[in-house]
């Protein structure tokens, strides 16, 4: 089944202690992104790739880092995570730039 | 830089109602819209979409027209079920496909 995979679903953390989302698709995608939802503001995207060891930055990249070794694999990593991160967490895929985006089924993330 | 505005809502009408979300857009050049839905503890799921002026996209009973002229991209059903009470995204993707951007997201409640 083609999916687009993440984990973990829920994650509780405190500030300062650095985490990793892991991301996976099987559809051999080309294009990747991260997204972060919060209430009022829709989804704002936080970084995305073009292809393997190509990345940049979205609208709201400040605080994440993510890196792109694989094609199927796009990590989400917060060095040091802040309350201010308490989000709902989205990765997408689509094949190539500009076609639809393939959505994961989301991680809650909450810093304390 | 791109922005998307939709009715916040939340919308709530009764089942067999006709719906309307209103989405409009900024955007340089020519970019591909899209209609987005999220129904509840999932990700978000292509909708439908239309890549260039007066295209209209349709699925499930759901129809939108690119109108380049008041850049708009309105999302219709004529006949809503219970089964349709989502959150629904308007979005566009810039020409490159580099950024896509996203509306706040409009909750729709169908009532029996």
């Amino acid at each position: 089944e083609a999916q687009v995979t993440q984990n973990p679903r829920y994650l509780i953390t405190v500030t300062g202690k650095k985490l990793t989302v892991t991301c996976s698709q099987n559809m051999n995608h080309e294009y990747m992104s991260w997204y972060r939802q919060d209430p009022g503001l829709g989804l704002r995207q936080i970084y995305y790739s073009m292809n393997v060891e190509v990345t940049d930055k979205g609208d709201v990249p400040e605080g994440y880092k993510v890196s792109r070794k694989e094609k199927r694999n796009f990590p989400l990593i917060l060095e040091s995570p802040s309350p201010n991160q308490t989000s709902l967490y989205f990765c997408a895929s689509s094949i190539r730039d500009n076609s639809p985006l393939h959505f994961g089924n989301g991680t809650r993330l909450t810093v304390t | 830089g791109n922005s998307v505005t939709q009715m916040e809502g939340p919308v709530t009408l009764s089942e067999e109602a006709f719906l309307t979300i209103n989405c409009t857009y900024t955007a340089t050049g020519y970019p591909s819209l899209f209609w987005y839905v999220q129904y509840p503890g999932e990700g978000l799921q292509l909708l439908l979409k239309a890549t260039k002026a007066d295209d209209k996209g349709s699925n499930k009973g759901f129809e939108a027209t690119y109108r380049k002229e008041t850049t708009s991209f309105h999302l219709e059903k004529g006949s809503v079920q219970v089964s349709d009470s989502a959150v629904y995204f308007c979005a566009l993707s810039d020409n490159y496909g580099q950024n896509f951007v996203f509306g706040p997201g409009t909750r729709l409640s169908v009532l029996p």
